[in-house]
């Protein structure tokens, strides 16, 4: 069946380098997506969000990118910092509004 | 508070037993939806409640699950005869659903749910 999926499961940066985390969907009907960062304990906090009419989206040291040809979404984190040490989650939303959610990747980033 | 807020945050329970889980969504949001998170995954859609609207179950696993949501705001997620494998985080969202424009679900910390 249609699935969002993600390239890594972990993914180790040093403090102050890019960050960048991938992501592949497969349904070509999806119209919206979306990154969420999930801290031990907690429940996923937005990052921010793309739809399909668009292939840049930018926000605080943070771009997401959606190259729907190859239906491939990713997530750059500039200047990664110890905060941004998280599972990162993409999500894509085709029909409704519940969103389908990939497996996650965790970013752990060292001094 | 602003966000979402659920109860309790953690749970054990024997198994057969049922349990309630509670949500309560941000204020003025009239779309809610309930998510299972198992450990070290992704999050798999549950239900989904939008206004006075008929509920979106197409996601409950089975029928030992129900949800309610009164008076379009606090909701209730229900499993009865709960087995080990209902051992999860459920997770709330809620967003401010306008016509078809979609929009960003803020979710709570969730409830832990372990059943011995």
């Amino acid at each position: 069946g249609e699935n969002v999926g993600l390239h890594l499961p972990t993914l180790s940066v040093q403090e102050g380098d890019n960050s960048i985390i991938n992501c592949a969907y497969s349904n070509s009907a999806s119209d919206y997506f979306i990154w969420y960062k999930q801290e031990s304990g907690k429940g996923p906090q937005f990052i921010i969000d793309i739809r399909s009419n668009m292939d840049k989206r930018q926000g605080q040291r943070v771009t997401v990118l959606l190259n729907k040809t190859v239906k491939h979404l990713s997530l750059q984190i500039a200047a990664t910092q110890p905060g941004d040490s998280a599972v990162y989650f993409c999500a894509e939303n085709n029909s409704g509004y519940a969103l389908n959610f990939g497996k996650g990747t965790s970013l752990l980033v060292t001094p | 508070g602003a966000g979402v807020s659920q109860s309790p945050s953690n749970k054990v329970t024997e198994k057969g037993k049922d349990v309630e889980l509670r949500c309560d969504p941000i204020s003025g949001h009239t779309a809610l939806y309930w998510y299972r998170q198992s450990l070290g995954q992704g999050l798999e859609f549950l239900i989904y409640f939008q206004g006075n609207s008929a509920p979106d179950k197409s996601g409950l696993p089975s029928d030992r699950f129900s949800a309610e949501r009164t008076g379009g705001s606090v909701s209730t997620l229900t499993i009865q005869r709960t087995q080990q494998e209902d051992s999860a985080v459920y997770l709330c969202a809620s967003s401010l659903n306008i016509g078809l424009a979609k929009n960003i679900q803020y979710f709570g910390a969730g409830t832990r749910l372990s059943v011995l």
